[in-house]
């Protein structure tokens, strides 16, 4: 049981590239979200999406875009790094009102 | 909008000592709380969540939290903390009803067990 999972584990990239974290889960949830870790910060959510077709912003939206054309997945794009995206990301997933969210394990992205 | 304040950053405690994680909420509609916790390298896992019904809840490794309205609190709670309880503890509310697409989290309290 895969839950959800998270490509890639580290990344590094340089200011102005795009690059696009993928997050997939295998447990027929309908909503999927994104959020960002930073020191002193907590969790923030990024983007959010109810089902497949619909996505929506969260607190902190802006150099993210997201799509969700399946239900299994849940990509987050960077369109052109900065050194202040650099995070922790998190993809999750849940079914309902009051469920568990699921989390990925994480991606470690540095923009240097 | 919802707010959650967690007011230690930092907790130490020798094990087998109590120990206590405060977390306080802001909201004007009735809401969902949730502690997650994160092991180091890893994401992060449901510990207990208070939905409705009784404002005790428990989770399956000897932690507790009470709901309480009046106060607006939701503290974590253990009489006796292992090595293995080493982590960073997050407090989170959603508007209940409304599914917890938008959950909030606190700015989490790192636990660090003395031996």
């Amino acid at each position: 049981n895969a839950g959800v999972t998270q490509t890639p584990k580290f990344q590094v990239l340089k200011t102005g590239q795009s690059m696009t974290l993928q997050c997939a889960q295998d447990m027929n949830h309908e909503y999927m979200s994104w959020y960002r870790q930073d020191p002193g910060m907590g969790l923030r959510l990024i983007h959010y999406s109810v089902g497949a077709g619909i996505t929506d912003q969260g607190e902190v939206p802006n150099g993210y875009n997201v799509s969700r054309s399946t239900t299994e997945d849940f990509p987050l794009r960077l369109l052109s790094a900065a050194p202040s995206q650099t995070s922790v990301y998190f993809c999750a997933s849940h079914q309902d009102y009051g469920n568990t969210i699921y989390f990925g394990e994480g991606s470690w992205l540095t923009v240097v | 909008a919802q707010s959650v304040t967690q007011l230690d950053s930092q907790v130490p405690v020798f094990e087998e000592a109590p120990v206590e994680l405060r977390c306080n909420y802001s909201s004007s509609v009735s809401v969902y709380l949730f502690w997650y916790v994160q092991y180091p390298n890893q994401g992060l896992q449901l510990l207990l969540k208070y939905l409705s019904g009784s404002t005790l809840v428990e989770s399956i490794n000897g932690f507790e939290a009470e709901f309480n309205k009046s106060q607006t609190s939701f503290h974590l709670r253990k009489p006796s903390v292992h090595i293995s309880d080493t982590a960073e503890y997050f407090c989170a509310v959603s508007r209940a009803n409304f599914g917890n697409e938008k959950l909030t989290f606190g700015t989490g309290t790192r636990l660090t067990i003395i031996p």
